[in-house]
Order: C-alpha cells, then structure tokens, then sequence
C-alpha cells in the first residue's frame, strides 16, 4: 500500500515568494496532520484535518500560512510571502477513521518536504 | 498540558552495545497513547511503536524492547546488540485522548553506532 506521498521533496525559492506544498494521505485515512520540523523548536503541529474539516489551527505561525484539504486525498499548505525563517521541513501525517479500532492514533507520515527559502 | 522529555540530547555507543533511550512524560489525562518513532539520516519518520495506558506490558521485538512504567511516568526504549543502521534519531510522543489527536512531541536522542 502506499504510504503518505508528498511533494515538493525539496523546494528552494527566494523571499517573498508563495509556496505550496501538498500531500495525499494514505488512502482511506479520516485525519491529516501538518507538521513543522525545524532544529530550535523540533517537531511542530501547524494545523489538523478530520474529514476534511479544519479542526485546530492553533499551531500555524502567522496569516502567511493557510491549508487547504479540499476532498479525502489532498491537503495543501500554503505559504505567502515565504520568509527564510520559514525555511523547515515539512511533514505530512493521516491517521485512520477515529471509529476504525485501536491504532486510530497512529499517525503515518509522509517523507516530508525540504524548504529553503533564501 | 501534556509533555515528552527526553534528556539525552545524543547518545553515541560502540557496535553490538545495548542502548538504552530515556523517555519521560506528563499527561493529567488517564487514557493516553505513547509512541516511538525513527529519523533515520534520510529525514522520514518512521513509526516503531504505539502503547497505550491501559497496557503496562513491555515488548520486544527483535532487537527492539519498549519498557513502560506507569508509576515513573517513563517509557523507555532499549536496542540490544546495536548496529550501525540503528544510527538515526527517535523521538518518543504522547497523544492523549482527551487531546483530539494532538501528538507532542519529545526533542528527540540522536544515537550514533559507531563500527
């Protein structure tokens, strides 16, 4: 089965510029999670999907992030005007149906995109 | 608010030595799930393991051994007969149920087997 799939796997851009990253979660998976992943804060939840629905996006930096999951199989995340402080890796994790049994909690997460912004 | 420390910024240990990973949390709620996940050098997270509150049974496999103690809040991590491609970092996490999926995140142990 395939595993969470994002992509860019790495993007270089230059201030000021938008970026969007997207992932497909694995197939028949409820939740999507984004996460942030950089050396001074470590691993960082930006925002969670359950069903396509926003359920908290306490975690997203300022206005210049969004995400998006407009159907099942794709999420976007969204970046504009990126700033080199937004320079990370970004994670993509689902989860399965929170009624689907007992590893409803484990969450799987995609390769991760590389962002550099210089 | 729920929480993972993990202590050992970096642990580098000789080929075939067991080493032991130290994971400590806190959480006000009474059903929780722990987890164990792999960085490897390529960047992916890879998921070992998941407890959850309920099961205070260790677990072994292969290599690999979890040890969860309720009562010191711990759930601690151990390789036995360590390998070069054990080389990566873990993280340990905690998601509890009262906190809608939310996974916390421990800094993580950069281990290093050295040949």
């Amino acid at each position: 089965d395939a595993g969470v799939i994002q992509s860019p796997r790495h993007e270089v851009t230059e201030m000021g510029q938008e970026v969007t990253l997207r992932c497909k979660p694995i197939s028949g998976h409820n939740s999507l999670f984004w996460y942030r992943q950089t050396m001074m804060r470590g691993l960082e939840l930006l925002i969670y999907f359950n069903n396509n629905v926003p359920i908290d996006d306490s975690g997203m930096p300022e206005d210049r992030f969004s995400a998006k999951m407009p159907n099942a199989s794709f999420s976007t995340l969204k970046i504009q005007p990126s700033e080199p402080r937004d320079s990370a890796v970004y994670f993509c994790a689902s989860t399965p149906d929170p009624l689907a049994g007992p590893y409803r909690e484990t969450q799987y997460f995609g390769p991760g995109t590389r962002l550099l912004v210089l | 608010a729920q929480k993972v420390t993990q202590a050992q910024t970096e642990i580098s240990v000789v080929e075939k030595e067991d080493v032991t990973l130290d994971c400590v949390y806190e959480t006000r709620d009474t059903t929780y799930y722990l987890f164990w996940y792999k960085q490897p050098p390529s960047g992916e997270l890879v998921f070992l393991i998941r407890r959850n509150s309920f099961d205070e049974q260790n677990e072994i496999s292969g290599r690999y051994s979890w040890n969860f103690q309720k009562s010191t809040s711990s759930f601690n991590f151990t390789i036995t007969a360590s390998q070069v491609v054990d080389s990566a970092v873990y993280f340990c996490a905690l998601v509890e149920r009262q906190g809608a999926q939310k996974l916390v995140f421990g800094q993580g142990t950069r281990l290093t087997i050295n040949p």
